[in-house]
């Protein structure tokens, strides 16, 4: 069974750097993009960007790009996603997910605060 | 980018009653692939979302049959034919035929 597994809940303040984490079990994990979603409290759903594990080729939505770092390691089947700088705006549920297999990691809940 | 808009953004049903949410996007989400790229999900609260319906009217894997997706082109519908206590929480539909993926508002759906 195709599970995604994330990492636990981050506190961090502004400014800080953060990498938070997604690894996948029950299948081949160079087979199957995975995507980034963001939602911050009370929110919707916004698509922040994709990684293509077998080449570590990215697609980010241009209201992320430059403030976020999608990466993969394939050979210990993680994907990561990454700020250098974190805001308080930064603060909100982070999930990944295949799109291609329907499936969904639990989320990371991300607070940032002084 | 894409703009997908939901209405109603909240709707409150009893339960057996049918209910109905729209999904319009700016542009056509048919691809020369014959395919629909428009998808349905559902958030129960304190959960990720999960698939209900996949290119336009396919019913994921374990969904009930209660559940179905119609539309063409830019129109779209999820419909619950009778609605169960179960059924309560967010749904939204989302396009994957243009990067960035984009997601509807979502409807708030209670009982």
């Amino acid at each position: 069974e195709v599970q995604l597994v994330q990492s636990g809940a981050e506190v961090k303040k502004p400014g800080e750097s953060l990498r938070i984490s997604c690894k996948g079990s029950g299948y081949t994990f160079s087979i199957y993009w995975i995507s980034w979603v963001r939602q911050m409290p009370g929110k919707g759903l916004e698509w922040m960007g994709r990684i293509d594990p077998s080449d570590s080729y990215t697609n980010y939505n241009p209201s992320f790009q430059g403030h976020v770092t999608i990466s993969a390691d394939k050979s210990i089947s993680t994907a990561y996603l990454q700020w250098s700088s974190l805001k308080a705006s930064d603060s909100a549920m982070y999930y990944c997910l295949i799109p291609a297999a329907a499936r969904w990691g639990q989320g990371t809940l991300v607070t940032v605060s002084s | 980018d894409i703009v997908m808009t939901q209405t109603p953004l909240s709707l409150s049903v009893t339960p057996g009653q049918p209910a109905s949410i729209s999904c319009k996007s700016s542009q056509s989400l048919l691809h020369s692939d014959g395919k629909t790229y428009l998808y349905w999900y559902l958030q129960k609260p304190g959960q990720p979302p999960q698939l209900l319906i996949y290119e336009l009217s396919n019913r994921f894997s374990g969904v009930a049959d209660r559940f179905s997706g119609s539309g063409s082109g830019t129109d779209f519908t999820l419909k619950i034919s009778r609605v169960e206590a179960d059924d309560v929480g967010v749904y939204y539909c989302m396009q994957s035929i243009q990067l960035p993926y984009t997601f509807g508002q979502g409807t708030k759906l209670e009982i």
